[in-house]
């Protein structure tokens, strides 16, 4: 069955370390993963896509089918990066399921 | 460029009352339509999606219906709520087919007491 996990409800970093949100699916195929940020005070919004292979506000993501895992990355943590962050897969039908959201806490 | 509406922002409403929440899209055509719901420690439970006027499939059994009378109106609707009906309802829109991104509404905190 498809499935995201995102296994850290909470992750505190201090400003200038690097970041590494976790994430894990399950998907016969060939998976398409995103990922979306909730800024306090704003709407959900997509950060980033594995198809892009880009970087957004320093963030990057590199989906590895070995270990089924598309971890987000930031090599130095900003205050402003402070936000929920969801991982998420579509499947063939649009259905795009979320993990259950990891809230980083940029420590001063 | 392409907008989601979503109201009203916050609702309080007795236990047993209906609900309609509503979402509209401006600015796209044939969009697929999504419903979640927001939880601390859940993350985003998808409750209902559609992909066309009059097509809802439903995620989760629940004391909750979605109904697409138009094509870029998406309404979420109860006819008697439940305490455990309390969240944070959120509409999404994407282009159908393709892995689409998410584009989401404000979100409606609703209360029931």
């Amino acid at each position: 069955a498809q499935r995201v996990t995102q296994p850290e409800k909470l992750l505190s970093v201090f400003k200038g370390a690097p970041v590494e949100l976790k994430c894990n699916y399950s998907y016969s195929g060939s998976p398409e993963l995103f990922w979306y940020v909730q800024y306090s005070r704003q709407r959900l919004q997509l950060l980033l896509r594995h198809i892009s292979r880009e970087s957004i506000k320093g963030f990057t993501a590199d989906l590895n089918k070995g270990e089924t895992s598309f971890h987000l990355k930031k090599p130095f943590a900003q205050e402003e990066d402070s936000a929920m962050y969801y991982c998420a897969l579509p499947n063939r039908d649009d259905k795009i399921i979320f993990g259950k959201g990891t809230r980083l806490h940029i420590l001063p | 460029s392409q907008t989601i509406h979503q109201w009203p922002a916050t609702l309080v409403q007795p236990v047993g009352s209906p609900l309609s929440l509503e979402c509209t899209v401006e600015g796209t055509s044939n969009p697929n339509l999504y419903w979640y719901r927001q939880a601390a420690g859940r993350g985003l439970q998808l409750l209902f999606y559609s992909v066309g006027i009059g097509q809802i499939s439903s995620e989760v059994p629940q004391n909750l219906s979605a109904s697409r009378p138009q094509d870029r109106q998406f309404i979420l609707s109860s006819k008697k709520l439940l305490l455990s009906d309390s969240g944070f309802y959120l509409c999404a829109w994407s282009v159908r087919g393709g892995n689409s991104p998410l584009h989401f509404g404000n979100g409606t905190r609703l209360t029931v007491t």
